[in-house]
């Protein structure tokens, strides 16, 4: 079955640095790849995935990811942090053959003034 | 609007008081999920449905039961709750595409 590990369960920079968030995932098949972020006391969002074509993908408020088959990662990436970038954020992977979607355990996104 | 509608969103409950979150969709998808989110440990999945009748066990099924006799409600039931079923959860449903999710707000739960 697929899986997804994130390497660092917290992660501080300060605001205007670069943001690195690794995901590293496992499966038998091309798979299909995903970050969100939770903001404190609220659902899920979706900021960006990867199905197929082009392997660096952006997404929504600055973020980009690039698909790294020979490494097996989808790690996130943000030039300048800001301080509203501040949340839990979560890679996810499913197979482009089934909808079974599964979660690493999650980033925690501190941003220094 | 499409959307995944959870109720509760939040619920105290008492050990062994049986309890049901419903969870709704209006996308007419086939997939339905069911997680529960525990610091540290991310989002788990406890019971996941490809179809309607069709419903199978996810990492951590224990405690938990779920039915779909229909295409878009897939409630979640907890015949026995235990404090350590205390949680977030989330239902989410999936396009056939595999590549879209959609997630309900989540409903806090506390059993004590």
């Amino acid at each position: 079955a697929q899986s997804v590990t994130q390497l660092g369960s917290h992660v501080s920079v300060s605001e205007g640095a670069l943001v690195l968030l690794r995901c590293n995932y496992s499966s038998s098949v091309p798979p299909y790849l995903f970050w969100y972020v939770q903001y404190p006391n609220q659902g899920l969002q979706l900021l960006l995935k990867y199905t197929t074509g082009a392997t660096l993908v952006k997404g929504i408020n600055g973020f980009e990811a690039e698909f790294k088959k020979s490494e097996t990662s989808f790690h996130l990436t943000k030039p300048s942090a800001h301080m509203s970038d501040a949340a839990e954020y979560f890679c996810a992977v499913t197979l482009y053959n089934n909808n079974d979607m599964r979660f690493g355990a999650g980033t925690r996104l501190t941003v220094k003034p | 609007e499409a959307q995944v509608t959870q109720n509760p969103r939040y619920l105290i409950t008492v050990t062994g008081k049986k309890l049901t979150v419903t969870c709704s969709q209006n996308m007419n998808h086939e997939y339905m999920s069911w997680y529960r989110q525990d610091p540290g440990l991310g989002l788990r999945q406890i019971y996941y449905s490809m179809n309607v009748e069709v419903t199978d066990k996810g990492d951590v099924p224990e405690g938990y039961k779920v039915s779909r006799k229909e295409k878009r409600n897939f409630p979640l039931i907890l015949e026995s709750p235990s404090p350590n079923q205390t949680s977030l959860y989330f239902c989410a449903s999936m396009s056939g595409s595999g590549n879209t999710i959609y997630f309900g707000e989540g409903s806090w739960l506390t059993v004590v």
